[in-house]
Order: C-alpha cells, then sequence, then structure tokens
C-alpha cells in the first residue's frame, strides 16, 4: 500500500464548477500536509498548507481528518487556468522527510 | 530569489556514461531531497539528506549516489547510465523548523538515456 494515496482521476469539469480531490495517508506520524499544483513538464509548486482547523486562500479550501488520516481540496468556481495535477503531500518534518501522492489530474473546459 | 536551482536542464547520455546533477539553495534550508518523474507518473524519492552530513535512500536509491557537499549542495551522481533512468529529476528543499515548513523543487533535469 502506498503511503499517500489519491484519487488519479482525470476530472474534466466545466468552468464554474465545483470539484472536489481527496487524499489519505497511511503514517499516523505524518506532521504537516500540503497541497501542490504541477503545470505540464514543470516542478510542483506549493498551493497551500492544510491545517486541522482547515484554511482557505480565495477559491481554494484544504481539510485535514487526522482520525481519519484524510486530506481534501475544493476548488471553486474553476477557471481554465486551474487545469493542472494536484499533489497531496504528508511530510514527517522530524525526520526531513516528504511523501508525495501519485497525483489527480483536474482539466477545466470551456 | 534563486531558490533552488539545478543544473544542467536538458541532458543525453550514452548508456554506461557517468554524470552529476548538481543542486543547490539559497534558502538556508536543512533538508534535500532528489526525486524522478516518469512520464504520466508521480514523483519517487530517491535520496533524501534530513541535514548537512547526513543522507538516506528514499524509495529508488538503485544505480544513484548522492553527496551532501555542504548545507547549500546536494548533488545526484549516476555511475553507469541505463535507458531505464530516463526521466525528470527534481530536487527540493525545505525547512522543516519553520512555516510553512513545505518542499521547494528546482525546474528539473530532463536526462535521456540512450
Amino acid at each position: 500500500r502506498k503511503e499517500v494515496e489519491q484519487d488519479p482521476g482525470p476530472f474534466n469539469v466545466p468552468e464554474g464548477a465545483t470539484v472536489a480531490f481527496n487524499c489519505t495517508y497511511s503514517n499516523s506520524a505524518s506532521q504537516s500536509f500540503f497541497w501542490y499544483r504541477q503545470d505540464c513538464r514543470k516542478e510542483p509548486k506549493l498551493l497551500m498548507s492544510v491545517y486541522s482547523s482547515g484554511n482557505e486562500d480565495g477559491r481554494f479550501t484544504a481539510q485535514l481528518n487526522r482520525a481519519s488520516q484524510y486530506i481534501s481540496l475544493l476548488i471553486r468556481d474553476s477557471k481554465l487556468s486551474d487545469s493542472a495535477t494536484y499533489l497531496c503531500v504528508v511530510a514527517n518534518t522530524n525526520a526531513g522527510k516528504s511523501t508525495f501522492g501519485d497525483g489527480t489530474t483536474l482539466t477545466v473546459k470551456p | 530569489n534563486a531558490g533552488v536551482t539545478q543544473t544542467p536542464k536538458f541532458q543525453v547520455l550514452k548508456t554506461g556514461q557517468s554524470m552529476t546533477l548538481q543542486c543547490a539553495q539559497d534558502m538556508n534550508h536543512n533538508s534535500m531531497y532528489w526525486y524522478r518523474q516518469d512520464p504520466g507518473m508521480g514523483l519517487r524519492l530517491i535520496y533524501y539528506s534530513a541535514s548537512e552530513g547526513t543522507t538516506d535512500k528514499g524509495e529508488v536509491p538503485n544505480g544513484y549516489n548522492v553527496s551532501r557537499l555542504n548545507k547549500r549542495e546536494f548533488s545526484l551522481r549516476l555511475e553507469s547510465a541505463a535507458p531505464s533512468q530516463t526521466s525528470v529529476y527534481f530536487c527540493a528543499s525545505s525547512e522543516p523548523t519553520q512555516e510553512p515548513r513545505a518542499a521547494f523543487f528546482g525546474q528539473g533535469t530532463r536526462l535521456t538515456v540512450v
């Protein structure tokens, strides 16, 4: 079983739609959680950190459920420019190690 | 604002040749990483260095060696390149003691082994 699992998709949605991605992790010692965005043939870039209380950045909302070892990302009012692969990342900061999910591909269509 | 710098950006090697991929970060981060990403697949950790002077194997270390030269630099060496090592290689760094604690990536090295 992979340490971090994501639904690979692809998710194809119309502009303006709301879309949610889920991620589960197996290491209960994990301490920090993130969502990254990766455009085709580019490096992954940090989208947002994920906190137990939930956090929002504009149209993006991230949630963490430590009991269920589950992370989510909600994108509201999707834009064409949101088309990318979204990577869930779980870090054991004490060990200095980050583990990436394989990513979920989103395509937003006109 | 250089962040993480990788060299070279592109490389073609013949089977059996050796090369070293260089990575340097200017963010004073303790942790550094090397990942590979094959077409249509996720990132796989090759080696990481939690702090200067330490290195540890990741998920796919075979065929690679690393050196944490100092706090800034973390190099990846392919001693005898094989076609299976054709991939995009990303270096990253993070600072576990300071927010956001996330990893920041270089632009990648696209390596083809023929």
